[in-house]
């Protein structure tokens, strides 16, 4: 299963809002997860299922969509959310990420 | 709080082996889905493989296929990546997580990386 993100960079401010959406080749129901990826740092878990928040993260955060569109959403960008993002699909087997988008301020 | 602990990286030639192991700490380890992912400098997440926990089931990217094999030992609450026939491309640094319950199956604690160099 091929997932596709768009835009590959996002130029944003502090206090803007900003999507990302992710595009599966073919359904995964809502088996869509979000990692938040700094460099060298562990992946992040934001969401799964494709609109679950995950724990401890604030809820600025959202993911929508099901079958082969999803988003994520930032409310309200901080400075610590200059990352990395990527979608994954845990829908079956080979696992598979987007190529990610990088949020640049 | 859950730890993961990878390590086994290094320098190595093409064509050479490697085996990754993953060590976990304070959970019950048994039937947690386990997975590797590596990020090659510069360039974007790959997820590498997974085992899931209650059927053994493995899984792994196209890439891999044929050279990595994941396994565990459940008495040592640790998880392993054999690495065969290493390339250049598979440079990276390679993360372990696992799959808690609490995020359905998505892995939702990464450990810090272990980092691959291929390189004659």
């Amino acid at each position: 299963i091929q997932m596709t993100q768009s835009p590959f960079t996002l130029s944003a401010s502090a206090g803007d809002r900003v999507t990302i959406t992710c595009r599966a080749s073919q359904s995964i129901r809502r088996t869509l997860a979000w990692y938040q990826k700094k460099p060298g740092k562990a992946p992040k878990l934001l969401i799964y299922e494709a609109s679950r928040l995950g724990s401890g993260v604030p809820s600025r955060f959202s993911g929508s969509g099901s079958g082969t569109e999803f988003t994520l959403t930032v409310s309200s960008l901080q400075p610590d959310d200059f990352a990395a993002y990527y979608c994954q699909q845990y829908e079956s087997y080979p696992w598979t990420f987007g190529q990610g988008t990088k949020v640049e301020f | 709080e859950i730890q993961l602990v990878a390590s086994g990286g290094g320098l190595v030639q093409p064509g050479t082996s490697l085996r990754l192991s993953c060590e976990a700490s304070r959970f019950t380890f048994d039937d947690f889905a386990m997975h590797w992912a590596r990020q090659a400098p510069g360039k974007d997440l790959e997820w590498v493989s997974g085992l899931t926990g209650y059927n053994g089931e493995e899984g792994y990217a196209d890439s891999v296929k044929g050279r990595f094999t994941i396994s565990r030992d459940n008495a040592k609450k640790s998880l392993y990546l054999q690495m065969n026939s290493l390339r250049p491309e598979d440079t990276a640094l390679y993360y372990c997580g696992f799959s808690s319950g609490a995020s359905a199956w998505a892995v939702d604690v990464w450990g810090q990386g272990t980092m691959v160099t291929v390189s004659s």
